[in-house]
């Protein structure tokens, strides 16, 4: 199994700019989850989906942050405009949601975003 | 208050070394616990969960106190590929994963 696919790996942008970011979880997993890692802040959970239909997205910062998943197998997290305190990773992370699981999530190598 | 908190550390060790970290959680309905293990500028991976009785996975040793709401990990006979950060994390009952700060381990020779 590849894991979970995200891309790019790396964005630098000029504020102002949208930027798009991709995930592609591992078949057969029916959650997905959008973190984001600062050294302020550490990781935070912005939004996740079940079964691709959002179930929590209170931690998503503002109304320029948004996410979408058409489908089991590819979701995306939107920036619209970005500011330079988005500058952070962010990670998406896969797993099975059932009863009686123990939950793991497996994480993606994360997109390193810079906004000037 | 953080709902999962920490020490940061760096904790530095040498080879060979126990080492304890400690985590405490304000939610007493959370309901599993785990440590992931995160490499610099790599991704977390799950490292072990922490169940009631305590549970024991090599040189690691995980161990909760519901009542307390503590969790730690030890790490005996430590070894350079043991250092990295620690994510203490905790599962509320809405099913989302808290993550603590991190604490830092930096083995040496």
């Amino acid at each position: 199994d590849a894991g979970v696919i995200q891309s790019p790996r790396h964005e630098v942008t000029e504020m102002g700019q949208e930027v798009t970011l991709r995930c592609k979880p591992i078949s057969g997993h029916n959650s997905l989850f959008w973190y984001r890692q600062t050294m302020m802040r550490g990781l935070e959970l912005l939004i996740y989906f079940n079964n691709n239909v959002p179930i929590d997205d209170s931690g998503m910062p503002e109304d320029r942050f948004s996410a979408k998943m058409p489908n089991a197998s590819f979701s995306t997290l939107k920036i619209q405009p970005s500011e330079p305190r988005d500058s952070a990773v962010y990670f998406c992370a896969s797993g099975w949601e059932g009863t009686g699981d123990r939950n793991e999530q497996f994480f993606g190598p994360g997109t390193r975003l810079t906004v000037l | 208050r953080k709902e999962v908190e920490q020490d940061p550390g760096p904790f530095n060790v040498p080879e060979g070394a126990t080492v304890a970290f400690n985590c405490t959680y304000s939610n007493s309905a959370s309901q599993s616990f785990f440590w992931y293990r995160q490499d610099c500028r790599k991704e977390p991976k799950l490292l072990m969960s922490v169940y009631s009785s305590g549970n024991e996975d090599g040189r690691f040793t995980a161990q909760l106190n519901r009542a307390s709401q503590y969790i730690s990990l030890l790490i005996r006979d430590s070894k350079l590929s043991d250092s990295a950060t620690y994510l203490c994390v905790v599962r509320n009952q809405g099913g989302k994963l808290i993550f603590g700060q991190g604490t830092e381990l930096s083995v040496k020779p």
